[in-house]
């Protein structure tokens, strides 16, 4: 089975540039996730989708930071403009339906992340 | 405001030990709560999933253990390898239905043959 497919791997940007990052979660997976997770700290949920609606965007920086899954399968994630403190993996990850319990152990499949690095 | 607790230093043991990494949260309520390895460069990998109603998990070399009262989990590897060696995260979530994992910053383990 494959797992969650992320592009690019690595981005090196200015500040105040644009970048896009994108993902591709499990087959049949209806729950997508973005985390930010920064160097030494534990990943942050940033934007939650089920399907193609976004259940959990609390913690996004709406300003700079848009997320969208179009027909409920891929995602992408863009951050516009960028600032030296979103130096961080971008990690998407997937599972079967709406995380949590519903189905087995709520299990996240997390893809391999998106170094990005702002100078 | 909730808070996850995992020790910000490394684990640093022998082959053969027991490794023992806490997780502590405060301000929070979790109904189940992971635990995912992370090595260098990679996504985090599950590992245990426990219950709030459930005292102890076994797999394999694994165990994990959950007290409620005092908000805490323990996880262990017995008769650690140095493959073992890699931060381990612990994550809280709420609730059966659409749940927002929450993550610890993760220990690092570090094994030494």
């Amino acid at each position: 089975e494959a797992g969650v497919a992320q592009s690019p791997r690595y981005k090196i940007i200015e500040k105040r540039q644009s970048v896009a990052f994108w993902c591709n979660p499990i087959s049949g997976h209806a729950t997508l996730y973005w985390y930010q997770q920064i160097l030494g700290q534990g990943p942050k949920l940033l934007i939650q989708f089920q399907n193609n609606g976004v259940v959990d965007d609390s913690q996004l920086p709406k300003d700079r930071f848009s997320a969208e899954r179009l027909k409920g399968v891929d995602s992408t994630l863009k951050i516009q403009p960028a600032k030296l403190e979103d130096s961080a993996v971008y990690l998407c990850a997937s599972s079967p339906r709406g995380g949590g319990l519903v189905l087995g152990t709520g299990e996240l499949f997390f893809g391999e992340g998106s170094r990005l690095t702002v100078l | 405001s909730q808070k996850i607790e995992q020790n910000s230093e490394a684990l640093n043991i022998q082959e053969g030990k027991t490794a023992t990494l806490t997780c502590n949260y405060t301000n929070y309520s979790p109904a189940y709560l992971q635990w995912y390895r992370q090595d260098p460069g990679r996504g985090p990998v599950f590992l245990l999933l426990i219950r709030e109603n459930e005292k102890e998990k076994r797999k394999e070399r694994l165990k994990v253990t959950f007290d409620t009262t005092l908000k805490q989990s323990l996880f262990h590897i017995t008769a650690s390898q140095p493959a073992d060696s890699a931060t381990y995260l612990c994550a809280l979530g709420r609730g059966s239905g659409y749940s927002t994992l929450t993550f610890g910053k993760g220990t690092m383990l570090l094994v030494s043959p």
